[in-house]
This record gives C-alpha cells, structure tokens and sequence, in this order.
C-alpha cells in the first residue's frame, strides 16, 4: 500500500513555464485535495474534489488548474510558473466516518521557480 | 487578521516536560478539529481529531476545545527527543472538510 504518491519530488522552473504536478493514491478515498505550504504560512488550499468529476478552488486557486483523472489520480498544473508560487506542495486524500476524520498527506513536491 | 492563530516557536523543552500548544481561531463556525504533527521534509499526519468542545486523550497527547473562548489546545506528557517536530493545527467548518490550517508551532525536545 503506498498511500499518498506525488511526482515528482523536486523541480525547478523558469518563469512563464509549465508543469503539471501529479497525485496519485490507492486508498479508494473520494476527495482529493491540494495545498501549498510556505514558511510561516501554514499550508493553504489550492483546489479539492470531492469525488471523481468535480473540483472546487480552495484559498488560493490563481495561477493553478486541477484535473481529477478518475478517482485515483488528481493533477495540479501551472500554466505559466511565477516566483511566487516557488513552495511546497502537498496532495492529500480524505477519509471519514463515525468516529474518524483524516485527511491523508504524500511526501511533497518542492518546486522553485526562478 | 489570519483566521487561525498559532505562536511559531521556536518551543525549546528538556525531556520528559509537559508541554502545551495552542491555537486560536476567530470563525465560529469551525466545528471540526485537528492536530497534525509534520517532520522535516515530510508531509503532515494526524495527531488528534475533535469534533465540537470537550477534551480527548490519546496516550501521552490530549486535545482540548473552547468554543467559548475561540480556542484548542494540544498537551504533550512526558515529552521525547522523538516529538521534536512542527504541529500544525486545522480546522473546517463542514462536511467538505476543506482544513485551514494554523501557521504551525516548532518544537524542540531536549535529550
């Protein structure tokens, strides 16, 4: 059972160009989500969905597009990268019931953006 | 105003202290309550989860919520050089679970 994948691990960017980050789990949760975290910011919602088909802006949405591919997998794209969204990104899953309620972290992307 | 507060440490503490972190929140509508605890360069994990007011206890953690006071707490007992790591309080409103987070406190426990 890996859990929370994200790939890849590390990369920089220039400003203005593209990538598209990816998230993948095997847990058969529904809701997928994804933050960012930067020092002395906590971690900030990009987008999250729900279930397969849907996606929602959380916090901080601009600059940011999110396929969810089926209900594996949930991409994060960056259509023109800017200094600004140099950070750590993290894809999280959701799971809940009666007497729980976690949501499920991978390991990070640290992307810079030069 | 950030609608989650936490105090970012640095928290130095020898071991085997009590140790006690807090956060403080201004919407009232938050119902639902976490701690995550995150090591160096890794991802977040689920420390304590509360739903509405009261305490809970889990091992040496115990979680408390002040909905009165806008205010959650999370105490360590008998600390370790092994707790030394950043937490993390979250919180959510409703059932879609979108978690604001607080900044994140430091620790670090002292052999």
């Amino acid at each position: 059972n890996a859990g929370v994948t994200q790939t890849p691990k590390f990369q920089v960017l220039k400003t203005g160009q593209s990538m598209t980050l990816q998230c993948a789990q095997d847990m058969n949760h529904n809701s997928m989500y994804w933050y960012r975290q930067d020092p002395g910011m906590g971690l900030r919602l990009i987008y999250y969905s729900a279930s397969e088909g849907t996606t929602d802006k959380g916090e901080v949405p601009n600059g940011y597009n999110v396929s969810r591919l089926n209900k594996r997998e949930f991409s994060l794209r960056l259509e023109s990268a800017a200094p600004s969204q140099t950070s750590v990104y993290f894809c999280a899953t959701h799971r809940y019931a009666s007497s729980y309620n976690e949501q499920f972290f991978g390991p990070g992307t640290r992307l810079t953006v030069l | 105003q950030k609608e989650v507060e936490q105090d970012p440490g640095p928290l130095s503490v020898p071991e085997g202290a009590i140790v006690s972190l807090n956060c403080t929140y201004s919407n009232s509508a938050f119902q639902y309550f976490m701690w995550y605890r995150q090591y160096s360069r890794k991802g977040p994990e689920l420390l304590m989860y509360t739903y509405s007011s009261g305490n809970k206890e889990d091992g040496r953690f115990t979680a408390q919520v002040d909905k009165s006071s806008k205010y959650i707490s999370l105490f360590i007992r008998d600390s370790q050089p092994s707790d030394s790591a950043t937490y993390l309080c979250a919180m959510s409103a409703d059932s879609s679970y979108k978690l604001i987070f607080g900044s994140g406190t430091r620790l670090l426990v002292r052999p």
